[in-house]
């Protein structure tokens, strides 16, 4: 079963910063999280990962709290094409080998 | 940018025989995966492959499924005899070590 906890859904309005938290209480000290998205039916995308400091990059930004049991995705200047269901999950440090196990996720609407 | 090619987009069959669905991963990727996707379901880990044997598989991935990569560049999942139920979107991912996972956009199988 998936470790992380996501809100159903959301709305944001276009040119505004979506921001999408995500709970993983039980995350261990070297799980990382990692969050995808998936545009209609297409295949995951990948966005961005962090283990306890926050990354950047050009698509988001990624922030962990001091204690690793929250993260919030942001999405700076929201654009219709970021509508999707933004999937957070946590996994360890095994990369090679370790599965992704997605959750529901939270289907991001962004409003014109 | 390298991305993960598959085919068909969509492949239809009759219930009761065998198809092959094929992926092309990232050329210098060592780590390939399946995963599955019924209709407004959770996306769900099949089985993941490595230095040509399957490192792990989930309950899903039972004796009717198999893998192999025939070259140096194909991944292939086979269902040796379908079912209603493995109507779903496959998607194919590779990744480097301690790299993240990239996903293709999928095969929708339709079994009638």
């Amino acid at each position: 079963d998936a470790k992380t906890t996501q809100p159903p859904s959301m709305d944001c309005a276009e040119g505004r910063a979506a921001n999408l938290p995500c709970n993983h209480s039980t995350i261990s000290g070297n799980e990382y999280v990692y969050w995808y998205r998936q545009i209609h039916s297409q295949g995951p995308q990948y966005i961005i990962h962090g283990l306890k400091n926050n990354e950047t990059n050009e698509m988001a930004s990624l922030i962990i709290t001091e204690d690793r049991k929250s993260s919030t995705l942001i999405l700076p200047h929201a654009t219709l094409r970021d509508t999707a269901v933004y999937y957070c999950i946590v996994r360890g440090t095994n990369f090679g080998n370790e599965k992704l196990t997605f959750g529901t996720g939270t289907r991001l609407t962004i409003i014109p | 940018e390298p991305e993960v090619t598959q085919t068909p987009s969509h492949q239809v069959t009759q219930m009761g025989q065998e198809v092959i669905l094929r992926c092309v991963p990232i050329s210098n990727h060592l780590y390939f995966y399946w995963y599955r996707q019924i209709l407004g379901q959770k996306v769900e880990f099949l089985v993941s492959f490595y230095n040509n044997e399957i490192s792990e598989k989930s309950e899903i991935f039972d004796d009717q499924f198999s893998v192999e990569r025939p070259d140096g560049s194909n991944f292939t999942l086979k269902i040796r005899s379908t079912k209603l139920e493995d109507s779903a979107m496959y998607f194919c991912a590779s990744s480097r070590d301690n790299q993240p996972q990239h996903f293709g956009d999928g095969t929708r199988l339709s079994i009638l």
